[in-house]
């Protein structure tokens, strides 16, 4: 699997937006982009992924640059519960490629 | 329409028995993931399960096993049992391997080594 950089952590003030980069220079064309997120004492949940084109959803929006090395993942108002561990990760989507490997992420502090 | 769910939420061993832990998969949802977290680590690939069949698995130990049943609900078994296989287990299922889908985790087994 392709590796992925972010930064080990952020910050943001609550209803301000956050803009959380991952570089992934190594991205072969049928890599998805996917972001996970991490709270405290949970299991990890999805938050959006993509494959060329800009992603929105209801949590989040997913920015990735026309090279495709890099993308950020946009919380348009962060809030005190987004406050997380994100991670993002790229999978293959041309076989069953199975195994999603996770690297440190970015862990991300809201202050009030 | 229910999540991944994962029995038992807590469980406490001694050194040396054996730990079973279950995860029933979304319906639908034919791969099964399983991921060990230790304390303030990172999440760590131990085993994926796809059609019933162990399809790929991570740097463990053979003494972390487990299976998918026809239902595709699985079980991780953990023999021989030591101090630092105290974790967080989480399973995780998704429709199929392909990297185009996403995975739901549940809300993991607590193992207690002591």
């Amino acid at each position: 699997d392709a590796k992925t950089t972010q930064p080990n952590s952020m910050e943001s003030n609550e209803e301000e937006p956050v803009h959380l980069p991952c570089n992934h220079s190594t991205i072969s064309g049928t890599d998805y982009i996917h972001w996970y997120r991490q709270l405290p004492s949970q299991g990890p949940e999805y938050v959006i992924h993509g494959l060329t084109s800009n992603v929105n959803n209801r949590m989040a929006s997913l920015a990735i640059a026309e090279d495709r090395k890099s993308s950020t993942l946009i919380l348009h108002r962060a809030t005190l519960r987004d406050a997380a561990v994100y991670y993002c990760i790229l999978r293959d989507g041309s076989s069953n490629t199975g195994k999603l490997i996770f690297g440190q992420g970015t862990t991300l502090q809201v202050k009030p | 329409e229910a999540g991944v769910t994962q029995s038992p939420t807590h469980l406490i061993k001694t050194r040396g028995q054996q730990a079973t832990l279950r995860c029933s998969p979304i319906s639908g949802h034919t791969s099964v993931y399983w991921y060990q977290q230790a304390l303030g680590l990172g999440l760590q690939f131990l085993l994926w399960y796809d059609e019933g069949e162990e399809r790929n698995r991570g740097n463990f130990p053979p003494r972390f096993s487990g299976r998918q049943f026809p239902n595709y609900s699985s079980e991780l078994n953990v023999n021989a049992l030591e101090l630092e296989d105290s974790a967080l287990y989480l399973c995780a299922s998704s429709l199929d391997g392909s990297g185009a889908n996403v995975l739901t985790f549940g809300a993991g087994s607590r193992l207690t080594v002591l």
